[in-house]
């Protein structure tokens, strides 16, 4: 089975600076996607970032980029210039392939990490 | 981009009475659609899978006859909370599938949620 794992509950970082968020996983599958998604208060969940784990090079989306580490199991996310709107909870999921499991498939999540940009 | 929409945002019900939430997919076919349970500072916990025409798949421990989850069109999934009591009040999240071509091209859209009160 799966098992994603955010050893950071909560963090903090003062705007304009660089936070990195932890998150280790644990499968026996060679082909699955690594995701971060940013739940604000809004509570409403936004996609952050997305890797397909066969893809050596890291994803980047503007501030945000992953350090994939697939022999490591290790996908950290790094945001830069940190702003008051990143204040949110942060939360790693695992999918695996559609190739190597079809249809239903799920994400497996991490308890999050509550994110606080402080002024 | 791809759109999710989540209805109601907020309901307040009566214990025993049932309640109904459904999740629409704006501008693109979900084949299948996910149910998930939120309680407050905590991650998501899948309730079932919901595939189109066919019985939702639910998790271990996910009441069927408590949760029914109806998958009739390729845009529209409902959850019905039926028999509502005070442990069911939860935030409640859906979320499509979206996949458009090859299966690198997958991606997953979620509902603002549902904030469900059972008095």
């Amino acid at each position: 089975a799966q098992t994603v794992t955010q050893s950071q509950p909560e963090m903090s970082v003062q705007e304009a600076e660089t936070v990195t968020l932890s998150c280790t996983y644990d499968t026996s599958e060679s082909n699955y996607y690594l995701f971060w998604y940013k739940q604000p208060p809004s509570r409403q969940m936004i996609l952050v970032i997305r890797q397909e784990a066969y893809k050596q090079q890291n994803a980047t989306e503007n501030r945000f980029s992953v350090n994939f580490q697939k022999a490591a199991k290790s996908f950290s996310l790094k945001i830069s210039d940190s702003q008051l709107g990143d204040t949110a909870m942060y939360f790693c999921a695992f999918m695996k392939h559609q190739l190597a499991a079809g249809n239903n498939r799920k994400l497996i999540w991490g308890l999050g990490t509550s994110l606080a940009v402080n002024p | 981009g791809a759109v999710v929409s989540q209805h109601p945002s907020r309901v307040i019900c009566k214990s025993g009475t049932s309640v109904k939430i459904e999740c629409r997919s704006l501008d693109f076919q979900a084949t299948t659609m996910f149910w998930y349970r939120q309680f407050p500072k905590q991650s998501l916990m899948l309730m079932a899978t919901s595939n189109e025409g066919s019985k939702a798949t639910y998790e271990q421990g996910v009441e069927k006859d408590k949760f029914l989850i109806n998958h009739a069109s390729l845009t529209l999934s409902t959850l019905t909370v039926t028999s509502a009591h005070p442990e069911d009040s939860s935030f409640y999240i859906c979320s499509a599938r979206f996949l458009a071509g090859d299966a690198t091209n997958e991606k997953l859209f979620f509902g603002s949620g549902t904030q469900l009160s059972v008095l």
